[in-house]
C-alpha cells in the first residue's frame, strides 16, 4: 500500500470549512483513498473514501487531484466536536487482505 | 462506530496473567480485523480473520498472543503472560469482506498490565 503525507496538526475556527491535505505521491491505478478520523482515544470513525472522483457525503467531501497524488478531506462546518486526529489512508480495494495500515495523521483543534 | 461490540472495555490486568478481549461483529459481518494502539503511536494491524479461519496474522507478535473467530460468538484476541509492554487499547473492526468494503470500528478495549 502507499505511504501517505498529513500535516502533524492544523487548527480550525468553529464555524468555517477545516481543509486537511494528504499526500500520497505512490498511489496505484487501483487503491482508494479512504478517511478515518478519531476522537480523543475512542474507535477509528469511517468518513469517507474515493478512487478517482470527488465523493461527498453527511459528513465531508473528497477531492483528489487529477494525477491522484493528492487529496484534500472538507468538513464543510467545524464544530468542537470535530476536534480529533484524521488518518489518511490509501489501500488496495480488495484482494486477499484488507488490512488499514495508518500513519500518524493530523491532529484537527477546532477553536471557539 | 455503531454495532460493533468490544467488551470489556478497561481491563487490568498483573503481569503473568492472561488477557481475553472480545469483539462482536456488527450484524452480517464476518470478518474480523484486530489492531493494537499503543500510548501516543498510531494503530498498527495484528491479524484479520473469518468464520473459522485466519487469514492474515502478519502483525501478531510470535510469541503470547493469539486470535480466534469461532463459528459461534465472537472474536477473541488472547494475550498470555502479559508484560507491561502489552498495555494498549485494542480495537477490532468488522465488514463483510467484500473488495473495497469499508472496516467498521469498535470502541476498543483498554487493557493495563500492572
Amino acid at each position: 500500500d502507499a505511504k501517505t503525507t498529513q500535516p502533524p496538526s492544523m487548527d480550525c475556527a468553529e464555524g468555517r470549512a477545516a481543509n486537511l491535505p494528504c499526500n500520497h505521491s505512490t498511489i496505484s491505478g487501483n487503491e482508494y483513498v479512504y478517511w478515518y478520523r478519531q476522537i480523543h482515544s475512542q474507535g477509528p470513525q469511517y468518513i469517507i473514501h474515493g478512487l478517482k472522483n470527488n465523493e461527498t457525503n453527511e459528513m465531508a467531501s473528497l477531492i483528489i487531484t487529477e494525477d491522484r497524488k493528492s487529496s484534500t478531506l472538507i468538513l464543510p462546518h467545524a464544530t468542537l466536536r470535530d476536534t480529533a486526529v484524521y488518518y489518511c489512508i490509501v489501500r488496495v480495494g480488495g484482494g486477499a487482505t484488507n488490512k488499514l495500515i495508518f500513519g500518524t495523521g493530523t491532529l484537527l483543534a477546532v477553536q471557539p | 462506530n455503531a454495532g460493533v461490540m468490544q467488551n470489556p472495555r478497561h481491563l487490568v490486568r498483573r503481569r503473568g496473567q492472561e488477557a481475553r478481549l472480545r469483539c462482536s461483529p456488527m450484524k452480517g459481518h464476518s470478518h474480523v480485523y484486530w489492531y493494537r494502539q499503543l500510548p501516543e503511536e498510531g494503530l498498527k494491524f495484528m491479524v484479520y480473520l473469518q468464520k473459522e479461519n485466519i487469514i492474515d496474522e502478519s502483525g501478531m507478535p510470535k510469541e503470547r498472543f493469539s486470535a480466534e473467530f469461532p463459528k459461534e460468538g465472537p472474536s477473541i484476541l488472547r494475550i498470555q503472560q502479559v508484560v507491561r509492554g502489552d498495555s494498549a487499547a485494542y480495537f477490532c473492526a468488522t465488514n463483510r469482506g467484500a473488495p473495497k468494503e469499508t472496516q467498521y470500528f469498535g470502541p476498543g478495549t483498554r487493557l493495563l498490565v500492572l
